[in-house]
């Protein structure tokens, strides 16, 4: 596998319920970060790790989200007590430390909230 | 903030034609990126640049760094319907952090 790799690719939840996303990023890099996407927008930043520290937060990350990399490899992001504006492409992307180095993305977990 | 204003929003062109798009902040960037994204999928990397002044060409496509680091332009010649997609750019800030994204420009080529 030479590539991010995210799972699901869809999930479609009631309002209210919890729900965890998974990001595999490419074995080698040591800094990993979760966006979110709306539709007719770019991706905005939420947050990012180098290795298993998080480094950076978006104000974006309420309380209700969290997420983990506690070997350093893969993370979880996950949304607690799901609300309908949660609903958008979750992308997850993986680079090698320092920052100015390229991110390559996984195809995203696509949240639906009914 | 920094932020990253692209233009056009959306761009309908014949097969064939020339184009380019652009990319404008008010911030200076260590490196800025430029990606290709599908409907239903992650963005791609198409290149990224470094070095103010620095023009980098990929097959088609010539992509350009602004002299003071903080804009960037995206020119496609000879368009193909396969260059249908929306085109991010994406720019890290001196803290080597994060990356901000545009909104993007939705190229349609038509045949």
């Amino acid at each position: 596998d030479t590539g991010v790799s995210q799972d699901p690719r869809h999930k479609i939840t009631k309002r209210g319920q919890n729900v965890t996303f998974r990001c595999d990023p490419i074995s080698e890099h040591n800094r990993l970060y979760w966006y979110r996407q709306t539709l007719g927008q770019g991706p905005e930043f939420l947050t990012y790790f180098q290795n298993e520290a998080q480094l950076e937060k978006s104000r974006l990350l309420s309380d209700r989200f969290s997420a983990e990399r506690p070997k350093g490899s893969f993370s979880t992001l996950e949304i607690q007590r799901t609300e309908q504006g949660d609903s958008a492409m979750y992308l997850c992307a993986s680079s090698l430390a320092p920052g100015n180095q390229p991110q390559h993305f996984g195809d995203g977990t696509r949240l639906s909230i009914l | 903030t920094q932020l990253l204003e692209q233009s056009p929003q959306f761009l309908s062109i014949q097969e064939g034609e020339n184009l380019t798009v652009y990319c404008n902040s008010s911030s200076v960037f260590s490196s800025l990126q430029w990606y290709r994204q599908e409907p239903g999928e992650g963005p791609v990397l198409l290149v990224t640049v470094v070095t103010g002044g620095e023009v980098k060409k990929l097959k088609r496509l010539t992509f350009q760094f602004g002299d003071a680091r903080k804009d960037s332009s995206l020119h496609i010649t000879a368009a193909q319907p396969g260059d249908t997609g929306l085109y991010l750019c994406a720019g890290v800030g001196s803290n080597a952090g994060k990356s901000t994204f545009g909104d993007g420009t939705t190229l349609t080529v038509k045949p």
